[in-house]
């Protein structure tokens, strides 16, 4: 399967603990962005990278939250100290390169948070 | 930034009817119109989308139409068949290339 993969699919954890979530982007795909959506809900915009750079973060995006993409390929998402309100699924997309808009997603990960 | 609005948010045809969603955008600026499609515990798929050099774009039962004037676009689904229920996200670019989405259709097809 050469498209989005993200691990892992689902997440169970406390309030209070710390997760990571992984996404691999396409493999020539040099822009990733990251998405939360909640029931019911369009994808709301977290942060994007161009190759290893994060070139902008969400409001939404609060001091728990920090994302890497250190290679400038696989990219992770962490949320520190995790609250019920983080409960959601986290989307992860990627696309070839500035000026070129089409976005292809993976899977998710559902993070409940109890 | 871009806001994104969509109607109506539920939609229930007869199989073979058509279905259309209409959305709305703020930014005149924008000139990608992407539509996904995501079905139940599914990633969303990207099904169609137009640039703003065209009006109109159809691909077998699927089209969308766009009205830069009005900053409005929508999709048009033609003969609708059961497979096509889901929940249908317009969206539109801002800086960066990021999507702001709609709040979504939810199309339920009947037998």
């Amino acid at each position: 399967d050469t498209g989005v993969s993200q691990d892992p699919r689902h997440k169970i954890t406390k309030r209070g603990q710390n997760v990571t979530f992984r996404c691999d982007p396409i493999s020539e795909h040099n822009r990733l962005y990251w998405y939360r959506q909640t029931l019911g809900q369009g994808p709301e915009f977290l942060t994007y990278f161009q190759n290893e750079a994060q070139l902008e973060k969400s409001r939404l995006l609060s001091d728990r939250f920090s994302a890497e993409r250190p290679k400038g390929s696989f990219s992770t998402l962490e949320i520190q100290r995790t609250e019920q309100g983080d409960s959601a699924m986290y989307l992860c997309a990627s696309s070839t390169r500035q000026g070129n808009y089409e976005q292809y997603f993976g899977p998710g990960t559902r993070l409940t948070v109890t | 930034g871009e806001n994104v609005e969509q109607h109506p948010s539920t939609l229930s045809v007869q199989e073979g009817d058509s279905a259309v969603i209409k959305c709305t955008y703020s930014d005149s600026a924008s000139n990608y119109f992407p539509w996904y499609k995501q079905e139940l515990g599914k990633r969303p798929q990207l099904i169609i989308d137009i640039r703003s050099n065209v009006g109109e774009k159809k691909d077998q039962r699927i089209a969308v139409t766009l009205n830069k004037t009005a900053k409005h676009f929508s999709l048009h689904i033609t003969e609708t068949q059961p497979e096509d229920s889901a929940v249908y996200f317009c969206a539109a670019p801002s800086a960066g290339n990021k999507l702001t989405f709609g709040g979504g259709t939810r199309v339920l097809v009947k037998p």
